[in-house]
């Protein structure tokens, strides 16, 4: 299995408050993702990362803000939470771009009172 | 847009074979992924097809039809064990993977 681990696992928090949910990998892979998912819809990508401080947009950037400053650590912060983004939040990686075989993290289940 | 249609539930009989079908429309095309992920847990990788024809791995297979934008997923000789949600995903342009809803699998004896 990908050496890949996320923290924390469950986390409660209240409208307004920052959040920060941490992915780490020990597979040196060049790409890592961070996506959403909710019940009724697909994964949705919100952030990805291409190489140290390298990083770009997803689908549903918004609200959320990302940080790489080493390969196997990938930030996502939500600024201030909403209860709309309850959700689990999985972390991926992946070796190369166009052979984009994704190995995922066990998830973040967070739920915004 | 970008989209990716597959059904919601499914239901069969243990030891039957179930075909779960995917239809895909994406900016460019680069493959066709399908990832099983069971209730409460981390997607994980079945199949990757990029070209027209069927790919066989043990009792799963993956067919795909790039003319037609459609995928399926065969599997054969159901167990208990194949009850998860089976997810359908397609790679685009850039290379990112556009996700299926996901189709939810359940085995019954």
């Amino acid at each position: 299995d990908a050496g890949i681990t996320q923290s924390p696992r469950h986390k409660v928090t209240e409208t307004g408050t920052p959040v920060t949910l941490r992915c780490h990998q020990t597979e040196n892979h060049r790409y890592m993702y961070w996506y959403r998912q909710d019940p009724g819809h697909g994964l949705r990508l919100i952030h990805y990362s291409y190489g140290v401080k390298d990083t770009d947009k997803g689908e549903v950037s918004d609200g959320y803000s990302v940080s790489r400053s080493k390969t196997e650590d990938f930030l996502l912060t939500l600024e201030s939470a909403t209860s709309s983004q309850t959700s689990v939040y999985f972390c991926a990686i992946s070796e190369n771009r166009e052979y984009n075989e994704q190995f995922f993290g066990p998830g973040t289940r967070l739920t915004v009172l | 847009g970008q989209n990716i249609d597959q059904p919601t539930e499914m239901t069969a009989t243990e030891g039957a074979i179930v075909q779960i079908n995917c239809t895909y429309q994406t900016s460019g095309f680069n493959g066709l992924f399908w990832y099983q992920q069971h209730a409460g847990e981390a997607p994980t990788f079945l199949s990757y097809n990029v070209l027209d024809g069927l790919e066989e791995k043990g009792r799963f297979s993956s067919f795909l039809s790039r003319s037609k934008g459609y995928s399926y997923l065969l599997l054969k000789e159901l167990q208990m064990k194949d009850s998860a949600s089976y997810l359908c995903a397609a790679m685009d342009s850039n290379y990112q993977l556009i996700w299926g809803a996901g189709t939810k699998l359940i085995i019954k004896p």
